[in-house]
């Protein structure tokens, strides 16, 4: 079935060890999105790629980087990660419009739990 | 700045009844508003999608309401079941932006 995965559910690293979350969808969507979501809290919108165009939210912190290789591949990268940023990492796509706003319903990955010792 | 805001945090019901969920927003300059589920450690499954010109959308047992210009929506949920024990999440699209802004969620639990 076409889906979002993601890659691993869980992961553990050491406090300030870089670490990559992977996702892939065989939706062909042209957008892609990372959330973070922490317990009991609403997901938070870190960036997004339209296409190739990398549209990063004011407020995501510069520890966070994606990268987009193709349509299909998108990756998260915690360049040094703090206690603070435990949390669920959740993947989404959609179908992008030309008519900004009009988004499709958006599709969720299971998410990648990560975890800083 | 959008604020979506969901009450109640948590609702425990018996099967059977007949429930509504309720979610509100700041700015009624939305694009749309989606309905989500989340089950215990895992990812985000959409429920319903209503475009800013509609009033409603129906899928099953569930039913969602959207009132632009107060700012509400609601997600109306037939004859609950165990299986519907799960958080339901909103969201709405903001105009301007290809994003969601998504409120806490509700903690929905059925019990048998």
């Amino acid at each position: 079935d076409a889906m979002v995965i993601q890659n691993p559910r869980y992961q553990v690293t050491q406090f300030g060890k870089p670490v990559t979350l992977s996702c892939s969808q065989t939706l062909n969507h042209n957008v892609m999105y990372w959330y973070q979501q922490k317990s009991s809290q609403a997901p938070k919108l870190l960036f997004h790629y339209y296409d190739k165009d990398f549209n990063n939210e004011a407020d995501t912190p510069d520890n966070f980087q994606s990268r987009r290789p193709n349509t299909s591949f998108c990756f998260l990268d915690i360049r040094s990660p703090g206690l603070g940023d435990a949390a669920m990492y959740l993947c989404a796509t959609s179908r992008g419009t030309a008519q900004v706003g009009r988004l499709q319903p958006q599709h969720f990955g299971d998410g990648t739990r990560l975890s800083i010792l | 700045k959008q604020e979506v805001t969901q009450i109640p945090a948590a609702l425990s019901v018996p099967e059977g009844e007949n429930l509504v969920l309720n979610c509100s927003f700041t700015d009624s300059a939305i694009y749309n508003l989606q309905w989500f589920r989340q089950d215990p450690g895992k990812g985000l499954t959409s429920l319903l999608l209503i475009q800013s010109s509609q009033r409603e959308q129906t899928s099953g047992r569930l039913n969602a309401s959207l009132d632009k210009s107060s700012g509400r929506s609601t997600l109306y949920i037939a004859a609950s079941q165990p299986g519907d024990s799960a958080t339901y999440l909103c969201a709405v699209t903001v105009q301007g932006a290809q994003k969601l802004v998504f409120g806490q969620g509700t903690r929905l639990t059925i019990n048998p």
